[in-house]
């Protein structure tokens, strides 16, 4: 398996604009997770999917977020509107459905809002 | 609220010495417990994934320690190498929600 996948890598958008991020995760795999990262707060999770089902949205930082998970093998995040303190780089993550289980995370969408 | 911390918040050795790594968290409520590895401008790779039942993991140079009680996790790398360069995170599951909380990670500098 080639691990999770996220497209684009890197984005740079204008404020305002939407943007919309995507993760394919591990085959078979059955949690979902995506994560903010900046120098400030570290890693925080935004938003946590099981079995395609959103479980616990608490880090959404507010309406502008939005996550859907249509099927097991695609999750998109979008922003809209964008705003400059919205600069991070998001990390979605993937693991078996049991907890016992070890994460496996992407390599990032590094998100530039200018 | 579950917390994590890490501590040192940087460390800097020269090649070939053992070190050691802390990873504390506030509530021991967790199924398991992992160390990532972070290398600059990159994603997660996981080294070690600790349950909540085991007292240590190993990985060639690398064990980690659990002791859920205490809250304290120990992550070991033995003869450190230029390659080990990174920054170390460890992150625990909690038995509610689920989710992985993650420690600010120990940036760690191997001199040759």
């Amino acid at each position: 398996d080639a691990g999770v996948i996220q497209s684009p890598r890197h984005e740079v958008t204008e404020m305002g604009q939407e943007v919309t991020l995507r993760c394919k995760p591990i085959s078979g795999h059955n949690s979902l997770f995506w994560y903010r990262q900046t120098m400030m707060r570290g890693l925080e999770l935004l938003i946590y999917f099981n079995n395609n089902v959103p479980i616990d949205d608490s880090g959404m930082p507010e309406d502008r977020f939005s996550a859907k998970m249509p099927n097991a093998s695609f999750s998109t995040l979008k922003i809209q509107p964008s705003e400059p303190r919205d600069s991070a780089v998001y990390f979605c993550a993937s693991s078996l459905e049991a907890v016992n289980t070890e994460a496996f995370f992407g390599q990032g969408t590094r998100l530039t809002v200018v | 609220k579950q917390e994590v911390t890490q501590i040192p918040a940087a460390l800097s050795v020269p090649e070939g010495e053992n070190l050691v790594l802390n990873c504390s968290f506030t509530d021991s409520a967790i199924y398991n417990l992992q160390w990532f590895r972070q290398d600059p401008g990159k994603g997660l790779t996981s080294l070690l994934l600790i349950q909540s039942s085991q007292r240590e993991q190993t990985s060639g140079r690398l064990n980690a320690s659990l002791d859920k009680s205490s809250g304290r996790s120990t992550l070991y790398i033995a003869a450190s190498q230029p390659g080990d360069s990174a920054t170390y995170l460890c992150a625990v599951r909690n038995n509610y929600g689920q989710n992985f909380v993650f420690g600010p990670g120990t940036r760690l500098s191997v001199l040759p």
